[in-house]
């Protein structure tokens, strides 16, 4: 079946270090890729998304290409601040007779100062 | 002019009891979904209408009963409740049910069963 694998934390890096969150996929279809986050004590909210193979979302510093290849969605950032801790989720979503989108397991990120 | 909003935002409550939590978006999205949150992050989706339509079911107790009275709201109501319905309860909407859309997310409810 469909699902999402991301690396596990924490990780812990101190401000301005970079960043990588591994995720890979298992899809049926032609999925559309997407990174959230969620702050302490919030909802998730979009980081970026990709709905199509080579394509790269960006936002607030992050990026992650979409490499149907590896079927990964590894999210990068050059230079962490303390604001970036929160947690990140990597999802697909993909219509294949029905239709949801699978999130990973999340991987809390901890910013030192 | 929240986007996606729940109420309450903290539900405690004892086991055996019934609650409710509602969800509203301003969004005009046509797809609403229910998803649950364990104490180790992990989200798992419970429910999805589209325009007033269940399109996901998951394999939920039959204890929780969603409702949608209009596309705009979706109430989760939870019979008999039990001591691992304890997590945080996710809304969220999209602009509809393909896949290209993002979900945006209410706040929670975080419900803690004694």
């Amino acid at each position: 079946g469909d699902s999402v694998t991301q690396m596990e934390g924490p990780v812990t890096l101190s401000e301005e270090a970079f960043l990588t969150i591994n995720c890979t996929y298992t899809a049926t279809g032609y999925p559309s890729l997407f990174w959230y986050v969620q702050y302490p004590g919030e909802g998730l909210q979009l980081l970026l998304k990709a709905t199509k193979a080579d394509d790269k979302g960006s936002n607030k510093g992050f990026e992650a290409t979409y490499r149907k290849e590896t079927t990964s969605f590894h999210l990068e950032k050059g230079s962490v601040q303390v604001s970036d801790s929160a947690v990140y989720f990597c999802a697909l979503s993909v219509n294949t007779g029905g239709f949801k989108t699978i999130f990973g397991a999340g991987t809390r990120l901890f910013v030192k100062a | 002019d929240t986007a996606v909003s729940q109420t309450p935002k903290y539900l405690v409550t004892q086991m055996g009891n019934d609650k409710s939590i509602k969800c509203e978006q301003n969004l005009g999205h046509d797809t609403m979904y229910w998803y649950k949150q364990d104490s180790k992050k992990f989200l798992k989706i419970m429910f999805s209408y589209n325009n007033k339509e269940l399109i996901i079911n998951e394999t939920v107790p039959n204890r929780f009963s969603p409702k949608s009275p209009d596309k705009a709201h979706l109430n989760l109501h939870i019979n008999s409740l039990e001591l691992g319905d304890s997590a945080v309860y996710f809304c969220a909407s999209s602009q509809d049910a393909r896949s290209t859309y993002e979900q945006y997310f209410g706040p929670g409810t975080r419900l803690t069963v004694t």
